[in-house]
């Protein structure tokens, strides 16, 4: 069965600092994965997905994910954070028609 | 393209009423998917449809819930006899017919409050 287990329920950085949120996955087939977006009281937004072609994916906003094999990691990373990055994210990993999701990393950004 | 809709977007009750939301997908997606999420938590996937077939239903879609797409167009999902465990964000997700792998586009979502 597959599943998504989200590292640090809630990261703090500073304006223009590195942004590194963290995701391993457990699936039994080649996995296709995620990283969603959340701002307050609204729905998901897709940031990025992994299809197993390269395995750098770039997405919106300048953020990107690495999918790591060996590691069992899709780590979500923006080199530099933005005031308007705070939102809360989540990794998702497709399980046929469903995806499921991580339990999220709220980011916040300080100026 | 306008992206999905859901209404309401808020929705408070008193347990033991029947509610029902509404979700309307992009444009031309032939599958359409419910989901729940509760305060903390990522989303949990409920039911899928694919066209008007409902294809796959989850087992923490229990007896009182029910969902419809007639047509394969708009869905709407209600919840019987409502429960305070009932209260949270369903969310509605679309993705299109050739799409893939399942890359699923999320509307807003109503907002449950069960007193």
């Amino acid at each position: 069965a597959q599943s998504v287990t989200q590292l640090g329920s809630h990261v703090s950085v500073s304006e223009g600092a590195l942004v590194l949120l963290r995701c391993n996955y457990s699936s039994s087939v080649p996995p296709y994965l995620f990283w969603y977006v959340q701002y307050p009281n609204q729905g998901l937004q897709l940031l990025l997905k992994y299809t197993s072609a390269a395995t750098l994916v770039k997405g919106i906003n300048g953020f990107e994910a690495e999918f790591k094999k060996s590691e069992t990691s899709f780590h979500l990373t923006k080199p530099s954070a933005h005031m308007s990055d705070a939102a809360e994210y989540f990794c998702a990993v497709s399980a046929g028609t469903a995806l499921i999701f991580g339990k999220g990393t709220t980011l916040s950004v300080s100026s | 393209d306008t992206g999905v809709s859901q209404n309401p977007r808020h929705k408070i009750t008193k347990r033991g009423q029947n509610v029902t939301f509404r979700c309307d997908p992009i444009s031309e997606h032939n599958r359409l998917y419910w989901y729940r999420q509760t305060l903390g938590q990522g989303p949990e996937f409920l039911t899928y449809f694919q066209n008007e077939a409902q294809l796959e239903k989850s087992r923490l879609l229990s007896d009182r819930f029910s969902a419809e797409r007639p047509k394969g167009s708009f869905s709407t999902l209600e919840i019987q006899r409502t429960e305070q465990g009932d209260s949270a964000m369903y969310l509605c997700a679309s993705s299109p017919r050739d799409g893939g792998p399942y890359e699923q586009y999320f509307g807003p979502g109503t907002r449950l409050t069960v007193t």
